[in-house]
């Protein structure tokens, strides 16, 4: 069966500081990868998504980049994080671009 | 116009009754919709998925699906207390190419004993 692992489960970081969320598959191959955020009171807000290694498609521009370093990880970066990037961060994958099965998430707090 | 949206709630059941959660979307050409559960502080679990018209059943929960109302529900028969969550309904359009799947805010739901 397939697992979704994300890490870290909660972090606090001041704001200008770095950031690294890391997804990672198991259990399936060329899985279709995707980064959400949800933010407080708000709907899921797509991030990026990557249909394979080295492709990734942003839907909003921000201060946020995505990799996708090997066909089962997918990796979350901010260079300088600001306060609006608080929020519950979610990688979700997708064995055929229809149903999508989320990782239990990264709760992000910038201060 | 929000492209998928949903009555915040809180809609609150005695335990037994039937829930019914209700959806609407303004995509038109919309192929796949989603009803996915997320417990408090918890990621979302998709829990049914439904592509045609009518009706779909698994267990105590029923989607419903009505294309040309560009409507979706989500019955949940028997409620118990453990089915208190926020229930997000997700529909992904169908114009060709990648089509993302869009999220409602949530309808908080909560099942009184």
């Amino acid at each position: 069966s397939q697992t979704i692992h994300q890490w870290p489960a909660t972090l606090v970081q001041p704001v200008g500081s770095p950031l690294s969320l890391e997804c990672t598959v198991e259990g399936t191959s060329n899985p279709n990868l995707y980064w959400y955020r949800q933010a407080a009171g708000r709907g899921l807000q797509l991030l990026f998504y990557s249909v394979g290694i080295g492709q990734i498609s942003s839907e909003v521009p921000q201060n946020l980049s995505a990799s996708r370093p090997q066909d089962r990880q997918f990796i979350l970066s901010s260079k300088k994080l600001l306060l609006i990037d608080s929020g519950f961060y979610l990688c979700a994958w997708s064995p055929t671009l229809n149903e999508q099965f989320f990782g239990p998430g990264t709760r992000l707090t910038v201060l | 116009q929000k492209e998928v949206e949903q009555n915040s709630g809180p809609l609150s059941v005695p335990e037994g009754a039937i829930a019914s959660l209700n959806c609407t979307y303004s995509d038109r050409v919309s192929q796949s919709f989603f009803w996915y559960r997320q417990y408090s502080g918890k990621s979302p679990e998709l829990i049914m998925s439904i592509y045609s018209n009518g009706d779909k059943e698994d267990g105590r929960f029923t989607a419903q699906l009505n294309k040309a109302s560009q409507y979706v529900s989500l019955l949940i028969r028997d409620s118990q207390p453990s089915d208190s969550a926020t229930y997000l309904c997700a529909v992904k359009g169908g114009s060709g190419g990648y089509q993302k799947v869009t999220f409602g805010t949530g309808t908080k739901l909560q099942v009184i004993p």
